[in-house]
């Protein structure tokens, strides 16, 4: 599969769960970010890496973290999560880093914390 | 702190009519604006950046500082661009990591 591909594409977890969402780009970028879209709120951006590289962390709880293994790859491993955390998660790539570039999203994980 | 606001939750136009999103921001400095779009079942993508003062799909947007605005504009709607519109804003180009701040979106619906 071309661009930006997310798994799994829904998540249900209770509260006591371990769990990690997975993206991956197929562009050569060598940025990559991840975005949680909740129903009343706007886009919120969480972490960017750059170069494999943590350059942004957005004030998010500690139950989240993120993991680059290399410039394709982008964790987003899930503990203790709370009810408010249920939204969809998108991820998204760019050429580098810089604000520059066009993002390319993933289809996103559609997450339900019960 | 960098501000995208939306006004407008839905927008509602008919086939052929112009049509104009809205959007503001609040930052101090000069930002890089960019509209994003997502149709039906499809993943959000760029629509247009002001830094290319190009015209996509017919949709145009003009930075305007005085005003701290960055409207979208078509002259004509057609029933295909109904979709969620997103504006964003980001730091000065190669100066800052893609930190996009975007607005609540707008949703459009053409009739037709």
């Amino acid at each position: 599969e071309t661009g930006v591909t997310q798994t799994p594409r829904h998540l249900v977890m209770g509260m006591t769960n371990k769990k990690s969402l997975k993206c991956e780009q197929h562009l050569g970028h060598n940025a990559m970010y991840w975005y949680k879209q909740s129903a009343k709120k706007p886009l919120e951006l969480m972490f960017v890496y750059s170069l494999e590289e943590r350059v942004e962390n957005n004030s998010v709880p500690s139950r989240f973290s993120p993991e680059c293994p290399n410039s394709s790859h982008l964790f987003l491993h899930l503990h203790t999560l709370q009810p408010e955390d249920s939204a969809l998660y998108l991820c998204a790539s760019s050429q580098d880093g810089t604000s520059s570039y066009e993002q390319y999203f993933g289809p996103g994980t559609r997450l339900t914390v019960t | 702190a960098q501000r995208v606001t939306q006004p407008e939750k839905l927008l509602s136009v008919f086939k052929g009519a112009p049509v104009e999103l809205k959007c503001n921001y609040s930052y101090s400095g000069s930002p890089e604006l960019f509209w994003y779009v997502q149709y039906s079942r499809q993943r959000l993508q760029l629509l247009l950046r002001h830094i290319s003062r190009e015209s996509i799909k017919g949709f145009t947007a003009d930075l305007n500082k005085g005003e701290t605005s960055f409207h979208l504009k078509k002259p004509f709607a057609q029933e295909e661009d109904s979709a969620m519109y997103y504006c964003a804003l980001s730091g000065p180009g190669g100066t800052s990591y893609g930190k996009l701040t975007f607005g609540q979106g707008t949703i459009l619906t053409v009739h037709p």
